[in-house]
């Protein structure tokens, strides 16, 4: 079975700072993987994904992440984060009959 | 339409109580999918609706709990008997691809509030 894990639960950052946000996944063969970004009241909204080729993908909103097959890991990635990126971040793991299993969530705070 | 659109937004119902939400998915996605966000928790799957196929319900936390969709479009979530534990964001998405892999595009959401 499919699964993913978002170590982090909230996590803070000063606005211009850089942004790793981490992500691990579990699944038997090549995985689809995503990240959404929610901001409050909102749905999700697709950042970036990916399936095969370059294993560092670049998103909407200034967003990229890097694929590691060894480590089994997806991590969202931002060079200088903005206050409006204030959200909470879910990595997603998708291919097992077209249903995409969720993390539980990242919270990220921006500190002017 | 543009987007995944889910009515009501919001709803307050009393225990024991039926209720029904609606998703509109985007013209020509063939994958829609339901899914339960509460609160501080992921997303659960619900249930998922491909084309004409028959629906795959594992997700469905009991009896209670059924949807369906009609002309391939328009689904509704209907959860009979309602019970506080239903309160949850319930998300709509929907997909062009068959497996969801060029991802989904979701809704606002319906927030249920179970009294």
């Amino acid at each position: 079975a499919q699964s993913v894990t978002q170590p982090d639960i909230h996590i803070t950052v000063s606005e211009g700072a850089s942004l790793e946000l981490r992500c691990n996944y579990s699944y038997g063969a090549t995985p689809y993987l995503f990240w959404y970004v929610q901001s409050p009241g909102q749905g999700l909204q697709l950042l970036l994904k990916y399936f095969s080729g370059d294993t560092l993908v670049q998103g909407i909103k200034g967003f990229e992440a890097e694929f590691k097959r060894s480590q089994s890991s997806f991590n969202l990635r931002k060079p200088s984060v903005h206050w409006s990126d204030a959200a909470e971040y879910f990595c997603a793991v998708g291919g097992d009959a077209g249903k995409s299993t969720f993390g539980d969530g990242t919270t990220l705070t921006v500190k002017p | 339409g543009a987007g995944v659109s889910q009515s009501p937004s919001n709803k307050v119902t009393e225990k024991g109580k039926d209720v029904e939400l609606r998703c509109d998915p985007i013209s020509g996605h063939t994958a829609l999918y339901w899914y339960r966000q509460s609160l501080g928790q992921g997303l659960e799957f619900l249930i998922y609706f491909q084309g004409n196929s028959a629906p795959d319900k594992s997700g469905l936390p009991s009896d209670r709990f059924s949807a369906e969709r009609t002309g391939g479009s328009v689904s509704t979530l209907t959860i009979q008997r309602t019970q506080q534990e239903d309160s949850a964001v319930y998300l709509c998405a929907s997909s062009l691809s068959s497996q969801g892999t060029n991802g989904y595009t979701f809704g606002s959401g319906t927030r249920l509030t179970v009294v």
